[in-house]
């Protein structure tokens, strides 16, 4: 069956340091995936979105690599802050062709001043 | 303002008292629908909707009833709440089935079932 895995230890790291979070994937082959960012009692916001033929996608700090080959896709804050504490929340749309997204459980990040 | 609207924020119920909640969009997103989130299981959908009159049952469908009369509202609806309903559920919205752009949240709705 297919699964999304996300770490789910939060992730604490210290100001101004660089934030890694992963997403693993098993039986898809998506043409792209998805990164939200959530705080608490919110909904999802949506981050970042990267194709199958895209290695890497930046915007402003964040930055996600996507590897179809290991089926992974890592998403990086750079010079994080306080104000990143949330959960991200990576996405894939299901196989069938119609957009059914489903989302990992989400990894939680604690940025320390 | 772009949106995804909810109503309401916050809702306590008993057992059995059929309740609905609201959900609007204005932004003539086509594909709307449904999620529960529970500590330790993220979020799950419910029911989505490709458009106007067309729906379908996503993961966790049980006990609960939707409608897409009309392109901006997709009320979900619990004709008898049972405590296992009790969790956060968003709404949310997308352009296009089928298509890449990303899903617009609603900001939420706390249910309780007592």
């Amino acid at each position: 069956s297919q699964k999304i895995e996300q770490n789910s230890e939060a992730l604490n790291i210290q100001e101004g340091k660089t934030a890694t979070l992963t997403c693993n994937y098993t039986n898809y082959s998506p043409a792209y995936l998805q990164w939200y960012r959530q705080d608490p009692g919110r909904g999802p916001v949506f981050l970042l979105l990267i194709r199958e033929n895209e290695k890497e996608k930046r915007k402003e700090r964040l930055k996600v690599t996507f590897d179809t080959t290991l089926k992974q896709s890592l998403f990086h804050i750079t010079a994080s802050q306080p104000a990143d504490s949330a959960t991200y929340l990576c996405a894939l749309p299901r196989s069938g062709g119609s957009y059914i997204p489903t989302f990992g459980r989400g990894t939680s990040l604690i940025v320390h001043p | 303002e772009a949106q995804v609207t909810q109503n309401p924020r916050y809702l306590i119920t008993v057992t059995g008292k059929k309740l609905t909640v609201t959900c609007s969009q204005n932004m003539n997103h086509e594909y709307m629908s449904w999620y529960r989130q529970d500590p330790g299981l993220g979020l799950r959908q419910i029911y989505y909707s490709m458009n106007v009159e067309v729906t379908d049952k996503g993961d966790v469908p049980e006990g609960y009833k939707v409608s897409r009369k009309e392109k901006r509202n997709f009320p979900l609806i619990l004709e008898s709440p049972s405590p296992n309903q009790t969790s956060l559920y968003f709404c949310a919205s997308t352009h296009q089935a089928g298509g890449n752009s990303p899903l617009h949240f609603g900001n939420g709705t706390r249910l309780t079932v007592t």
